[in-house]
């Protein structure tokens, strides 16, 4: 049951180019979406969030789309830098009361210098 | 910045056994949750903890499966008699309410290897 799905395992991409990573959901009661970053061995980091209310919310490098009519989202990180070479989780809630999320895949983001 | 601690780092445990798996939550947080990455696959809620109880847990969290807050700090994983598929990352998260902009805080996590 893959509520939220990450199509592409993997991504590389050229410092200072536009890094755009998606995520597809299916279930029409999530209401809030979240990007998270993992490096190996560590674990998840808060990324950016958008309510389902926005269609776009942005913070600095990294901005969020949301299509709900497409159920689709994205994360566009620009100009992307080595240091964001990660797995970005894309993560959904649909506000019930505990904040449980439901988590993608992941893509590993490679950024060649 | 405060951080959510995990320990031990790695734990290898043999089928059968039983075994613990601690986390120091940030200090004024109050919703506690384990979530798991069995390798190569997503990242999957387990269980959800709130004044002193449950309030929302997965199929995956079965009988074997207990969470408990001892003290003041520690929140804790156990599980009774692991399985082989019990191998996976577990990560502990906590936040310091479950309202939106409010995300969860996750440890580096716990590798639990089962032979």
């Amino acid at each position: 049951d893959q509520q939220v799905k990450q199509n592409s395992p993997s991504l590389s991409v050229q410092e200072g180019r536009i890094s755009i990573l998606n995520c597809d959901y299916t279930n029409s009661m999530f209401d809030y979406f979240l990007w998270y970053k993992k490096y190996p061995a560590e674990g998840p980091t808060f990324l950016i969030s958008i309510s389902s209310i926005k269609d776009k919310n942005e913070d600095g490098r990294f901005t969020v789309f949301l299509n709900k009519s497409a159920k689709h989202l994205s994360l566009h990180i620009v100009p992307s830098q080595p240091g964001d070479s990660a797995v970005y989780f894309c993560a959904a809630s649909d506000g019930g009361a505990t904040n449980k999320l439901i988590f993608g895949t992941g893509t590993l983001l490679a950024v060649q210098p | 910045e405060p951080e959510v601690t995990q320990t031990p780092s790695h734990q290898v445990t043999q089928m059968g056994q039983e075994v613990i798996l601690r986390c120091v939550p940030i200090s004024n947080h109050l919703y506690f949750y384990w979530y798991r990455q069995i390798l190569g696959q997503k990242v999957e809620f387990l269980v959800s903890f709130y004044n002193n109880e449950i309030s929302e847990k997965s199929e995956i969290f079965d009988d074997q499966f207990s969470v408990e807050r001892p003290d003041g700090s520690n929140f804790t994983l156990k599980i009774r008699s692991t399985k082989l598929e019990d191998s996976a990352m577990y990560f502990c998260a906590s936040t310091e309410d479950r309202g939106r902009r409010s995300p969860l805080h996750f440890g580096n996590g716990t590798r639990l290897t089962v032979t």
